[in-house]
């Protein structure tokens, strides 16, 4: 079945560093999603990006969807202490004519002040 | 606040036991989405309904079982808990859910389930 790793699990920055988490998966995706959940929070969508080679900015947060459409990343510049969180990815994939999404494990991401 | 809400918010239970999960989901969304969040096992697509019908299955065990009312609420039940069910359930909706033009899924805030 579809997997999708995600890279690292977790990132310890300084205020002001960037971070960045890597989503790879096994197999072609028709869409990638990602999301952001806070400490004790649920999953807050943050974006989708559906085009090979997409790229979408929001503020200081980045996102990529690689050529082949089986890699993805989001990079945040100058972090914030706003920016804690675990940072997921979803992978899409069409299954019998449905759409299947496969989470990957997440990037915990602590900001030191 | 997504908009949508599950019931209870938290449930202590015993091995063997059944619990049944409720959701509502945002006003004029169609779909829902149930998952199971565990540390060892992450975020996991269970089931979608759409309309009150099965659209999408995903790692869902045969004790687990769904079904959408037509006024749109969701239930999961789980039956024959074990141990090992002990995680965050999150129901999701969004409008349509329709294949390979995934919409934006708005998550609950999950119920808390304890297996003892």
């Amino acid at each position: 079945g579809q997997q999708v790793m995600q890279i690292p699990q977790y990132q310890h920055v300084q205020e002001g560093e960037d971070f960045t988490t890597y989503c790879n998966s096994s197999t072609t995706l028709s869409n990638i999603q990602w999301y952001k959940q806070r400490p004790g929070g649920h999953p807050v969508f943050l974006i989708q990006l559906v085009k090979s080679g997409e790229v979408k900015k929001q503020k200081r947060l980045t996102f990529q969807f690689g050529e082949a459409k089986k890699n993805s990343s989001l990079h945040i510049t100058a972090t914030q202490t706003t920016d804690v969180g675990t940072y997921f990815c979803a992978g899409g994939q069409l299954s019998g004519g449905s759409y299947i999404p496969t989470f990957g494990r997440g990037t915990s991401l602590i900001v030191h002040p | 606040d997504s908009g949508v809400t599950q019931t209870p918010k938290h449930l202590i239970t015993a091995t063997g036991q059944r619990v049944t999960l409720r959701c509502s989901p945002r006003s004029g969304d169609l779909s829902v989405y149930w998952y199971q969040q565990s540390l060892d096992q992450g975020l996991q697509f269970l089931i979608q309904y759409y309309n009150g019908e099965e659209r999408a299955k995903g790692n869902i065990l045969e004790r687990f079982s769904a079904q959408q009312f037509p006024d749109l609420h969701s239930e999961l039940n789980l039956s024959s808990l074990e141990l090992g069910d002990s995680a965050l359930y999150f129901c999701a909706s969004s409008v349509v859910g329709l294949a390979g033009n995934q919409e934006t899924q708005y998550f609950g805030p999950g119920t808390r389930l304890l297996v003892l």
